[in-house]
């Protein structure tokens, strides 16, 4: 059974840093893409970014809004994918979601989702 | 930048069709994937690739995409369907998606 956990979310002041970790579990972590999803309160969603494998040069991509102040990484050895937020903005204020990315295909498909964690920006 | 649109609210009866739209500058020659959010859960792939089912999804959801619209279809539209849907495609390597559909089964 396919199973992403994040953690690390909390309050954190404008200007601020923090890192969110999902753990995978079930599939094969290291042939997968992973991607970053964001839902404010009551509002829609927002891809926030992506990595993929090592066989893709663990290329990475991100949405305007936060390129330059977010990065993704990941540790195959811990099956673990990573979102390090810096320069955190209280329009950054959402639950945050680690999401797969389905295997195969000609385009990238968001089939598994965590449960998300919240990230809180405010003074 | 591209843009889906989507309308805000649609209303069906239990056991009607439901139909909810996406609509996006030639969204037709891209793919598109529907999520099912229902309250407090995370989203629910329903249909990717425009008209492809994951596993364990019902056959009641059906998708297409042509032209500059495509479009979920709830076919005998039961209680437990009533959620949010969010339309999403790729423009280049970024994921949009859209602003999302709230579908209430009266």
């Amino acid at each position: 059974e396919v199973q992403l956990v994040e953690s690390g979310g909390g309050l954190v002041q404008p200007g601020g840093s923090l890192k969110l970790s999902c753990a995978a579990s079930g599939f094969t972590f290291s042939g997968s893409a992973m991607h970053w999803v964001r839902q404010a309160s009551g509002k829609g969603l927002e891809w926030v970014g992506r990595i993929r494998s090592k066989a893709n040069n663990y290329a990475t991509a991100y949405a305007a809004s936060v390129k330059g102040r977010f990065t993704i990484s990941r540790d195959d050895s811990k099956n673990t994918a990573s979102l390090q937020m810096n320069s955190l903005k209280t329009e950054d204020t959402a639950v945050y979601y680690c999401i797969r990315d389905s295997p195969g295909g000609p385009v990238a498909n968001f089939d598994y989702w965590g449960q998300g964690t919240l990230v809180t920006v405010s003074s | 930048s591209y843009e889906l649109t989507q309308p805000p609210s649609v209303s069906v009866s239990p056991g009607q069709t439901a139909s909810i739209t996406c609509s996006g500058d030639k969204l037709g020659d891209k793919y598109a994937s529907w999520y099912q959010q229902k309250p407090g859960q995370s989203p629910v792939l329903v249909i990717y690739e425009d008209n492809k089912r994951p596993s364990g999804i019902p056959e009641r959801f059906s998708g297409s995409n042509s032209g500059n619209t495509a479009t979920l279809t709830i076919r005998g539209t039961q209680a437990m369907d009533e959620a949010d849907y969010y339309c999403q495609t790729w423009d280049s390597t970024t994921a949009l998606f859209g602003p999302g559909t709230k579908v209430t089964v009266l």
